[in-house]
């Protein structure tokens, strides 16, 4: 299947502080990646899509000045946690699609990004 | 809104054997995907198998198959064989319009 990675994988930062997490398809080009939170021992919640060269959609309730995402290029998208607190707290996965791929309605995921806020 | 829903948090079985993993539904569409996807103590999320609602036939992908009932809304994962590998989360997942509703997962521990 398609490779995703993320990086860095685990981060701790003050509180007030901005993160920037990124996420890269490594075998093909995404037009489109997904942002997911997930809390310890619950499930991926979707933050947003990232479209390549437009806005990405947020899902209702996620704050897009807080989580800013830039997808710009095919291969690359990423999330900024500005003025990060505690309560930002969690797992961030990444995933994409690769549009031409025989199975294009498979999201593969990247390995995740822990972030703690100190 | 469509729902996912895992109703066992946890399940155990025995090494070799074979165990079933439930998950329903709620969806008013009739063209979608439905997934499962492994997560072990890693936290790499592995797409197990992936079933097109439009087909009858259910998946298979060598020890994983489905049991695919579409009028009752229902996608269990059979896993046969049980590996200690298997140990892991198994995230039930749907699929419609570019978005992935994931239910609220199954524990799977597998006994040596």
């Amino acid at each position: 299947g398609a490779v995703v990675s993320q990086h860095p994988s685990r981060v701790i930062c003050k509180s007030g502080t901005s993160v920037k997490i990124e996420c890269r398809s490594l075998d093909f080009q995404a037009t489109t990646m997904f942002w997911y939170r997930q809390f310890p021992k619950q499930s991926l919640m979707l933050m947003a899509t990232s479209n390549e060269g437009s806005k990405a959609t947020y899902e209702q309730g996620v704050e897009k000045d807080k989580f800013l995402i830039n997808h710009a290029s095919l291969t690359l998208s990423t999330l900024t946690v500005t003025s990060a607190h505690p309560e930002d707290s969690s797992f961030y996965i990444c995933s994409a699609r690769d549009p031409l791929a025989g199975l294009k309605e498979t999201q593969y995921f990247g390995p995740g990004t822990r972030l703690l806020v100190l | 809104a469509q729902t996912v829903t895992q109703s066992q948090p946890e399940m155990s079985v025995q090494e070799a054997e074979t165990v079933t993993l439930s998950c329903t539904y709620d969806t008013s569409e009739s063209d979608y995907y439905l997934f499962w996807y492994k997560q072990p103590p890693s936290r790499q999320m592995i797409l197990v198998i992936r079933q097109e609602a439009y087909k009858q036939q259910n998946a298979t992908e060598n020890r994983f198959s489905v049991n695919f009932q579409k009028a009752a809304k229902s996608f269990s994962l059979k896993i046969s064989d049980s590996q200690l590998g298997d140990a892991a989360m198994y995230f039930c997942a749907y699929r419609k319009d570019e978005k992935l509703t994931f239910g609220t997962g199954t524990r799977l521990t597998i006994i040596p």
